[in-house]
């Protein structure tokens, strides 16, 4: 089946640091692939997607890159910032779905980014 | 950007009652809106996808008499835990795809569900 692997958190980084949130995933076919992020006490949003093969999706300084080889969907910033505390959702939603256009997604991770 | 409302935020009902939750689509209409679930430090589990006018589709091993499902209009889905327990406890989340595309999906803010 299909499903989306991503580091669990929670992940601490202080100002300035260099995020990595790594997302891996398993389907049939060729997904598209998102991240979410889920600010305290709203709902998700799309910070960025990638449709095809090589294709970098970019938003507010993130990007993340979809490795076909690697079936892996990275999610990184240069330089976090403390408005990037968050959770972090890696999704993918399968070519073959019987599910129509729902979203697989990954368990979340935490991110605190303290002054 | 487009906006999902859900009502209530939470609720707490007692062991063997009804609890209705509603997702409107506010500035958009949505044929299709998806249910999911969410565990403590778990993922969002798709429940059911709810259809405009026709039936919803249930994922494998969501109990369609449990988790009833209408989307009598083109911006209202409901989800009604019928007689509800305390494992029935769990965050839930409702979306809907933008209109003409499949690639952005707006959600709402959850629904806190707390069975006693």
């Amino acid at each position: 089946g299909n499903s989306v692997t991503q580091m669990e958190g929670p992940v601490t980084l202080s100002e300035e640091a260099f995020l990595t949130i790594n997302c891996t995933y398993t389907a049939t076919g060729y997904p598209s692939l998102f991240w979410y992020v889920q600010y305290p006490g709203e709902g998700l949003q799309l910070l960025l997607k990638a449709t095809k093969a090589d294709d970098k999706g970019s938003n507010k300084g993130f990007e993340a890159t979809y490795r076909k080889e690697t079936t892996s969907f990275h999610l990184e910033k240069g330089s976090v910032q403390v408005s990037d505390s968050a959770v972090y959702f890696c999704a993918l939603i399968a070519s073959n779905s019987n599910s129509g256009y729902a979203l697989n997604f990954g368990k979340g991770t935490s991110l605190l980014v303290t002054p | 950007g487009a906006v999902v409302s859900q009502h209530p935020s939470r609720v707490i009902c007692k062991s063997g009652t009804s609890v209705k939750i509603e997702c409107r689509s506010l500035d958009f209409q949505a044929t299709t809106m998806f249910w999911y679930r969410q565990f403590p430090k778990k993922s969002l589990m798709l429940m059911a996808t709810s259809n405009e006018g026709s039936k919803a589709t249930y994922e494998q091993g969501v109990e369609k008499d449990k988790f009833l499902i209408n989307h009598a209009s083109l911006t209202l889905s409901t989800l009604t835990v019928t007689s509800a327990h305390p494992e029935d406890s769990s965050f839930y989340i409702c979306s809907a795809p933008a209109t003409g595309g499949i690639y952005e999906q707006y959600f709402g803010p959850g629904t806190r569900l707390t069975v006693t």
